[in-house]
Formats: C-alpha cells, structure tokens, sequence
C-alpha cells in the first residue's frame, strides 16, 4: 500500500495563477481531508469530506475548492493564487470506524506563492 | 470552547535523558486524544491514542502518554530519548462539536531537539 499520496511535492506559483493538488488514498478509507500547515500557526483545517459525495468547509476555506472526485481521490483547487497561499499542504484520510478518529497523513505539497 | 494547548514551543533534551512534551486539553464530553510526530520534511505520522482504559497509553517508537483527567492533560513522554526522535510533536483532540465528522482539534506543535 501507498497509503496517502500526494502530487506535486513542489510548486511555485505567481499571484494570480491556479492550480489543483492532487491527493489520493489506497487504503479504502471513507473520510479525507486538506489542511495547511504555517509556521506558528499548527495544522488548520481546509476542507473535508466525510464520505464520496460530501464535502464541507473547515476552518480556513477561503481562496479554495475541492472536489472529491471517488473514493479514492480528493483534489484541493487554488482559483486565484495569492502570496498568504504560500504554506505546506497536507492531505489526510481516516477508515469508516465509529471509534476511529486518527487520520493518515500524505508527505505534503509545498507551495510558494510569488 | 474546546481546545488542546501544547506549552511548550520547543523542548531539548540530552539524549539518553527522559523526555515529556506537555498536552493540556479542554473538551465537552468525555476526550479522545491522540499524538501525532512530523519528522522534518515529512507528513504526520500517528504515535498513539487515548480513548478509554488504562490512563497510561504506549505507541509507536517507544513513546507512552499519561492520561491525567483531574489535570486534563495527556503528557507524552519516552524514558530515554534518542537523537532521531527529534520531530515536531502534535497534540490533538476529539472535536465534539464535529458530530459524525470525526474531525480533530490541533495543538500548534512542540519542537522537540534531542542533543547527543
């Protein structure tokens, strides 16, 4: 198993460009999720979906879309890239378990914004 | 409002020394928490969790973490720490207002540089 992947590793965008990080997930979990992460500030929520269908705002949703294309595959768009868009970028998943709420976590997308 | 507070920016310790890395919580209901590690460069990894039982949690790596309800803390520590376990540590909690969410409450991390 891959467990979490997630594509690219690196990006550097100017202000105004899009573009779409790609996660994906190998271990036939229900629930995924897209956080940022900036120095100080801890891991932030995104977005989420709970389950294939579904998705809901987190914390910090402003700037973004996402689209949870399958199971597997939860996508997190930047419209309009702006410089407070520069952070890490990490995507998540978590089995469909009432008792579970661990997440597992891909390596991350690091983005700069220009 | 609920909350996971982690004190401590940054912890050293000489290696071979017991290491803690603190976690004080605020919840509504009873607390599920769990313990995360980010090695550099690298994602979350889970270290461990505390749901229900014995107050004293074992993981991953040869870390455990202390239960303490009357504190409302949940302490990692490791008897005798290594040069590798230096990693930003993360504290996280149940979000009961989350419902069938499942999601988590974070703690902004602790850095934790072991010395050799």
């Amino acid at each position: 198993n891959a467990g979490v992947t997630q594509t690219p590793k690196f990006q550097v965008l100017k202000t105004g460009q899009s573009m779409t990080l790609q996660c994906a997930q190998d271990m036939n979990h229900n629930s995924m999720y897209w956080y940022r992460q900036d120095p100080g500030m801890g891991l932030r929520l995104i977005y989420y979906s709970a389950s294939e269908g579904t998705t809901d705002k987190g914390e910090v949703p402003n700037g973004y879309n996402v689209s949870r294309l399958n199971k597997r595959e939860f996508s997190l768009r930047l419209e309009s890239a702006a410089p407070s868009q520069t952070s890490v970028y990490f995507c998540a998943s978590r089995p469909f378990d009432i008792f579970t709420y661990e997440q597992y976590f891909g390596p991350g997308t690091r983005l700069t914004v220009t | 409002a609920q909350s996971v507070a982690q004190p401590e920016d940054q912890v050293n310790v000489a290696e071979g020394n017991p290491l803690t890395v603190k976690c004080t919580y605020s919840v509504s209901g009873n607390p599920y928490l769990f313990w995360y590690v980010q090695y550099p460069n690298r994602g979350l990894q889970f270290l461990l969790k505390y749901i229900t039982g014995d107050n004293l949690v074992k993981g991953s790596y040869g870390f455990e973490a202390e239960f303490n309800k009357s504190q409302t803390s949940f302490h990692l520590k490791k008897p005798s720490a290594l040069v590798s376990d230096s990693a930003l540590y993360f504290c996280a909690v149940r979000d009961y207002n989350a419902g069938n969410n499942r999601k988590l409450i974070w703690g902004l991390g602790t850095s934790l540089a072991v010395n050799p």
